[in-house]
């Protein structure tokens, strides 16, 4: 099993570019997850997926989207980059909503 | 307003000393309190959690001790190891409303040989 997988791993950006971060899990959890991390900050939660079907805003979903395009993947949207979305961005699965979160290695994005 | 302190934001212990992280929260609605290990260049990975009806829970060399009148619960590292450098972050959360959960800041631990 892979656990969750997330690409591209690096990606730089110019202001206003757009792209989408994917994200797939293997474990059949119904739970997904979108996270930022930046230096000396915890996680903030971007959007959330509690099943197929359901997407949620979580603390910081300003700039971006959501698509749950089935139970394994998730995918992130950014659709007019800015530098203030130069980040970590990881994606976190889990068998329930509220259960544990299985993490993926992230995506480390710099917009220039 | 962030709802999750912790603290120090970063520890040095010598091989075999304890490490103890703290955390402390806001919101009396917590009732899941878990511990993350990250180490560089990796996602966190869960390291061991804590629901308030325990006051203390030990796995191995780890251990959450939890104070539900204080609001505050802390990560105990036994006989550290530099294997054990990494950030660790502790999070809470609401039953089962992902929506509700918060981290904190993260401390770096750097364990010396």
């Amino acid at each position: 099993n892979a656990g969750v997988t997330q690409t591209p791993k690096f990606q730089v950006l110019k202001t206003g570019q757009s792209m989408t971060l994917q994200c797939a899990q293997d474990m059949n959890h119904n739970s997904m997850y979108w996270y930022r991390q930046d230096p000396g900050m915890g996680l903030r939660l971007i959007y959330y997926s509690a099943s197929e079907g359901t997407t949620d805003k979580g603390e910081v979903p300003n700039g971006y989207n959501v698509s749950r395009l089935n139970k394994r993947e998730f995918s992130l949207r950014l659709e007019s980059a800015a530098p203030s979305q130069t980040s970590v961005y990881f994606c976190a699965s889990s068998e329930y909503e509220g259960g544990e979160q299985f993490f993926g290695p992230g995506t480390r994005l710099t917009v220039l | 307003q962030q709802q999750v302190k912790q603290s120090p934001q970063s520890l040095i212990v010598q091989k075999g000393g304890i490490s103890i992280i703290n955390c402390a929260y806001e919101n009396t609605a917590f009732d899941y309190f878990p511990w993350y290990q990250q180490f560089p260049g990796k996602g966190p990975a869960l390291l061991i959690a804590i629901r308030p009806d325990v006051s203390e829970k030990k796995e191995g060399r780890f251990t959450i001790s939890f104070n539900k009148s204080a609001k505050q619960f802390s990560l105990h590292i036994m006989d550290s190891q530099p294997g054990d450098s990494a950030t660790y972050f502790c999070a809470a959360s609401i039953g089962t409303n992902a929506g509700k959960s918060t981290f904190g800041d993260g401390t770096t631990l750097t364990v010396k040989p």
